[in-house]
């Protein structure tokens, strides 16, 4: 099994630009989300999935927006880039919470994006 | 609503010496925790859980955490850190056994250095 992966790895963008990052996963998890992790603040929700067609707001949801058509990929949508969206973006796959079974997620190794 | 406090954005020790690293969450069910540990440049990658069962809970590279429930802990430790210990430490709760939230929640990180 690869496990969670992403890409790309680093990426630079002009303000304005739109990218997708991508995150793939082949354990078969019901439960995908998004994080970024900025200096201080610790791993923040931005979107989740519990499901191929169902997403929600994490905690900073703003500027950002996916989609979840299979299984397996969860990509993140940056619609028009700012500097304040520089930052590191893991994506995380689990089986399901809150259903009585052990919902420890799996990362995968991260994207770095800058902002200009 | 669940929540985690990490104690100490950085600890530092020295090698040998007692790893401590402190973490206090809320949660209204029963909580599923976990510890997580990130090398520079890399992603998370699962040190130990506790779900339900024993409190005091082992994990990789010599790590254990006791789970707490009258002190809503769950303080990571190791008797005698290497330097390849050097590493920042999330501690996380997630929905339980008896479900709750969907979201696993992540405190703001520990960096722990440690010195020779």
């Amino acid at each position: 099994n690869a496990g969670v992966t992403q890409t790309p790895k680093f990426q630079v963008l002009k303000t304005g630009q739109s990218m997708t990052l991508q995150c793939a996963q082949d354990m078969n998890h019901e439960y995908m989300s998004w994080y970024r992790q900025d200096p201080g603040m610790g791993l923040r929700l931005i979107h989740y999935s519990v499901g191929a067609g169902i997403t929600d707001q994490g905690e900073v949801p703003n500027g950002y927006n996916v989609s979840r058509s299979t299984t397996e990929d969860f990509p993140l949508r940056l619609l028009s880039a700012a500097p304040s969206q520089t930052s590191v973006y893991f994506c995380a796959s689990s089986l399901m919470p809150g259903t009585g079974l052990s919902n420890e997620q799996f990362f995968g190794p991260g994207t770095r994006l800058t902002v200009l | 609503a669940q929540s985690v406090t990490q104690l100490g954005s950085h600890v530092s020790v020295s090698e040998g010496a007692l790893v401590l690293l402190r973490c206090n969450y809320s949660s209204s069910v029963p909580p599923y925790l976990f510890w997580y540990v990130q090398y520079p440049n890399q992603g998370l990658q699962l040190l130990l859980k506790y779900t339900t069962g024993a409190t005091l809970v082992k994990g990789i590279n010599g790590f254990e955490a006791e789970f707490k429930k009258s002190e809503t802990s769950f303080h990571l430790t190791k008797p005698s850190a290497h330097m390849s210990d050097a590493a920042e430490y999330f501690c996380a709760v997630g929905g339980g056994f008896q479900g709750g939230s969907e979201k696993l929640v992540f405190g703001k990180g520990t960096k722990l250095t440690v010195n020779p």
